[in-house]
């Protein structure tokens, strides 16, 4: 069974379009999280939610809207899709917040705007 | 603000040669230190952790890390790599007052065979 699960593993989509990328996970933690890893593999986080309370917005643009509808999930949702969202897009979940914590990771999302 | 430096960009070993790839954090606080491999079109794996006590930390598939707090130093190791090991290696901190973990640019690692 996958722990952290990413639909779909492959995005292509034309600039301006609207798109979701779901994320679940069976492990019973709190806490997840999505990354953004660039075209030069540099890995960044976007959100992290608890319990389904966001906790980190980095510096992402409005488009970017993240829902947890429970603790088990987490989606992206991205609007007017522009040519630098391309990139792979990783969901993580941890038991909680807590530092002494790895993360798990999801197999990626692989988005590409044409 | 925490970051994560990885001064390796780009490392190319023959089977068996030994490893070593640098990690330095900046948070001069409590921090939680982890080292990530990510395989060609894979997710990213746990390969080791340190949190606290021995310095020297032991891994998966043979690698272990040694924290060194005078340096800001978590560099990876390994005696002997092998061609299964060629992959993408990233250093991270989970900084608790930022609650948030930061990763390195990574080390693209070729091994030879």
């Amino acid at each position: 069974d996958t722990a952290v699960s990413q639909t779909p593993k492959y995005l292509v989509t034309q600039m301006g379009n609207d798109k979701s990328i779901k994320c679940e996970q069976n492990l019973g933690h709190d806490t997840m999280y999505w990354y953004k890893q660039d075209s030069k593999k540099f890995l960044k986080i976007m959100f992290s939610y608890n319990n389904k309370e966001l906790i980190i917005n980095e510096t992402v643009p409005n488009r970017f809207s993240p829902k947890s509808p429970d603790k088990a999930h987490l989606n992206l949702h991205i609007n007017s899709l522009e040519l630098g969202d391309s990139a792979v897009y990783f969901c993580a979940s941890s038991p909680s917040l807590r530092l002494n914590q790895p993360q798990h990771f999801g197999d990626g999302t692989r988005l590409s705007i044409l | 603000a925490q970051s994560v430096s990885q001064h390796n960009h780009h490392v190319i070993l023959s089977e068996a040669a030994s490893l070593e790839l640098g990690c330095n954090y900046s948070y001069g606080g409590t921090v939680n230190l982890f080292w990530y491999v990510q395989y060609p079109g894979q997710h990213l794996q746990l390969l080791l952790k340190y949190f606290s006590g021995d310095p020297l930390v032991k891994g998966i598939k043979g690698f272990e890390a040694e924290f060194i707090k005078s340096k800001f130093s978590f560099n990876l190791r390994k005696p002997s790599v092998q061609w299964s090991d060629t992959a993408e290696y990233f250093c991270a901190s989970f900084s608790g007052s930022a609650r948030q973990l930061t990763f390195g640019s990574g080390t693209q690692l070729t091994v030879l065979p």
